[in-house]
């Protein structure tokens, strides 16, 4: 069974400049998240979805990330524009369900530098 | 509302030592428990989780771990260190409606020869 699969695997951009990330999950997950791992830290929770709908946003800074699952499947999520802060690796996991014994599969992630 | 500290950013064993990795939690509802281990440049991987049933939890590579209510506690060991586990580890809670992770700050073990 394939993973989750991530891309880029590495992105360096200037600070005001747009970026986009790539998340395929595990064929059949129909939950899906997007985690922000600063350098030293744990993995913090951006956004979730449950098929195409989200099912929270609360710790996304909207003014400037975005995300979306339009089929339900893939999902991309974009920093417009970026700041010194934002570098971090960028992880998408993927679950069967959103019971909170359902495993979460974690990708490679995105490692993330703004200049 | 939901939290998780972890005690020790770095631990240092030596090869064939106990290992014991520290994590304690904060939840307003049963939690169910994860410890995840990340390997340099790799995703999280899943070692173990507590869900409510035994309280003595066996997960992958020989590591457990056991729930303690009383403590608040959820820490995770391994009788003999090896070369290969040298890793981050985290600690998450999950104590809401939609599986969503609280991690710790992580525990980087180091093995010595």
């Amino acid at each position: 069974e394939a993973g989750v699969a991530q891309s880029p695997r590495y992105k360096i951009i200037e600070k005001r400049q747009s970026v986009a990330f790539w998340c395929n999950p595990i064929s059949g997950h129909a939950t899906l998240y997007w985690y922000q791992q600063i350098l030293g830290q744990g993995p913090k929770l951006l956004i979730q979805f449950q098929n195409n709908g989200v099912v929270d946003d609360s710790q996304l800074p909207k003014d400037r990330f975005s995300a979306e699952r339009l089929k339900g499947v893939d999902s991309t999520l974009k920093i417009q524009p970026a700041k010194l802060e934002d570098s971090a690796v960028y992880l998408c996991a993927s679950s069967s369900g959103l019971a909170s014994y359902n495993e979460q599969f974690f990708g490679p992630g995105t490692r993330l530098t703004v200049l | 509302a939901q939290s998780v500290t972890q005690l020790g950013s770095h631990v240092s064993v030596s090869e064939g030592a106990l290992v014991l990795l520290r994590c304690n939690y904060s939840s307003s509802v049963p939690p169910y428990l994860f410890w995840y281990v990340q390997y340099p440049n790799q995703g999280l991987q899943l070692l173990l989780k507590y869900t409510s049933a035994a309280t003595l939890v066996k997960g992958i590579n020989g590591f457990e771990a056991e729930f303690k209510k009383s403590e608040t506690s959820f820490h995770l060991t391994k009788p003999s260190a090896h070369m290969s586990d040298a890793a981050e580890y985290f600690c998450a809670v999950s104590a809401n409606a939609g599986n969503m992770l609280t991690f710790g700050g992580g525990t980087r073990l180091m093995v010595k020869p």
